[in-house]
């Protein structure tokens, strides 16, 4: 079936490095990508968003990349700070009318000062 | 505003007990939902709500009911727990079309014996 699905399960990085997580969706109908950050304990936190007529964007310190010709998503972070540690996960709409979000299974994300 | 709730933080069932999740919104939110949350696993969809009076099935439907009796309520209800009932459950709302990014309470531990 489709899925969306993450290319590595944890990724360690050092304080002020810059963080790259990927996630790559099979659906090529699927036109709204989510990451969302889930701190141990507590429910998933919207990050940033992207349509698929973008291939990019940016927030606060993170950056969304979308190359729907491969069907590739990832979250950059910029200058990640142990606050970052979290699992991260990237979600794709699949349905034109309710937003039914297909979950990746996560990436954790390890931050060491 | 205190977003989304969840009532309550945990909760251990016999098997063929019921029970109903409580999840609430202060946001004036149309969309509503239900996921769960396995070890290793990215959340499922179980139900959602596009509006009081309106429900409907996503992924993993099978032993839950829902009623949106109202525009802030959106309970869940275990009719017969089963061990493979044991979770993590996530409510979500979101404004509707348009503006589709999800809000999600802080969950339901469930442990089914």
């Amino acid at each position: 079936g489709e899925s969306v699905g993450l290319h590595l399960p944890t990724l360690s990085v050092q304080e002020g490095d810059n963080s790259i997580i990927n996630c790559a969706y099979s659906n090529s109908a699927s036109d709204y990508f989510i990451w969302y950050k889930q701190e141990s304990g507590k429910g998933p936190q919207f990050i940033i968003d992207i349509r698929s007529n973008m291939d990019k964007r940016q927030g606060q310190r993170v950056t969304v990349l979308l190359n729907k010709t491969v069907k590739h998503l990832s979250l950059q972070i910029a200058a990640t700070q142990p606050g970052d540690s979290a699992v991260y996960f990237c979600a794709e709409n699949k349905d034109t009318g309710f937003q039914k979000l297909v979950f990746g299974t996560g990436t954790r994300l390890l931050v060491s000062p | 505003n205190a977003g989304v709730t969840q009532t309550p933080k945990f909760q251990v069932l016999k098997t063929g007990q019921s029970m109903t999740l409580q999840c609430a919104q202060d946001m004036n939110h149309e969309y509503m939902s239900w996921y769960r949350q396995d070890p290793g696993m990215g959340l499922r969809l179980i139900h959602y709500s596009v509006g009081a009076g309106i429900t409907d099935q996503g992924e993993v439907p099978n032993g839950y009911n829902v009623s949106r009796s109202t525009t802030e309520d959106f309970p869940l209800r275990l009719l017969s727990a089963a061990p493979s009932q044991t979770s993590v459950y996530f409510c979500a709302s979101s404004y509707g079309p348009g503006k589709e990014t999800q809000y999600f309470g802080p969950g339901t531990r469930l442990l089914v014996l």
